[in-house]
């Protein structure tokens, strides 16, 4: 099983709409959570951390389940500037990061 | 201004033929990772340092090594490339003494072709 499990997309969605990615981690002693945002040939840019009891960030909300080890991402009323891949992001002991893979969005006019 | 600067940004190199990365940050961070990613893949973890602590990742092929020289500055050395070890190569620094939660910045990638 991998560390790091995010769903698979890629997510094609209009402008306007709301779309959620999710992301399961293995590892129970993870101990702190992140999404990155990657754009197309460029380096992953922290969007944001996420916390137990839920965070907001504008049109971007976080959400960590720590008894079911899954984490998401609610963006709404999505922008086309959105459009990159999303990666969760597990802080392990030992300032060991673990990436998924990403989930790619692209969102359409 | 650059926190994590990356030289060269693209590296073309011959197969076998040696190739050393560089790395610097004007962050002061103590902890310094160095991670390879390949076309729509993860990040994939080869190495980090703890101040001068290092720490290798246990699937890191040997061909892969590291110097941290000072605390701005830290190098990949590739002694043999292959044919797949083509990919862009990310520095990133965290400082778990100053944040918390812990943030990584990454600079912005050397991206290695291997001929």
């Amino acid at each position: 099983r991998k560390e790091v499990e995010q769903d698979p997309g890629p997510f094609n969605v209009p402008e306007g709409a709301t779309v959620a990615f999710n992301c399961t981690y293995s590892n129970s002693a993870s101990q702190s959570f992140f999404w990155y945002r990657q754009d197309c040939r460029k380096e992953p840019k922290l969007l944001m951390s996420v916390y137990s009891s839920g965070n907001e960030d504008g049109r971007f909300t976080a959400q960590l389940n720590r008894a079911s080890q899954y984490i998401s991402l609610l963006i709404r009323d999505s922008k086309l500037s959105d459009s990159a891949t999303y990666l969760c992001v597990v802080l392990l002991g030992n300032n060991d990061m673990r990436f998924g893979a990403g989930t790619r969005l692209t969102v359409k006019p | 201004d650059a926190m994590v600067i990356q030289n060269p940004r693209y590296q073309v190199t011959q197969f076998g033929k040696p190739v050393t990365l560089s790395c610097s940050q004007t962050l002061n961070h103590n902890v310094m990772y160095w991670y390879q990613q390949k076309s729509s893949q993860a990040p994939k973890l080869l190495f980090h340092y703890y101040d001068k602590d290092f720490n290798n990742e246990a699937d890191t092929p040997d061909n892969f090594q590291s110097r941290r020289p000072n605390t701005s500055f830290c190098f990949l050395d590739i002694r043999s490339p292959g044919l797949g070890d083509a990919a862009m190569y990310l520095c990133a620094t965290s400082s778990p003494r100053l944040a918390s939660p812990i943030q990584q910045f990454f600079g912005p990638g050397t991206r290695l072709t291997v001929l």
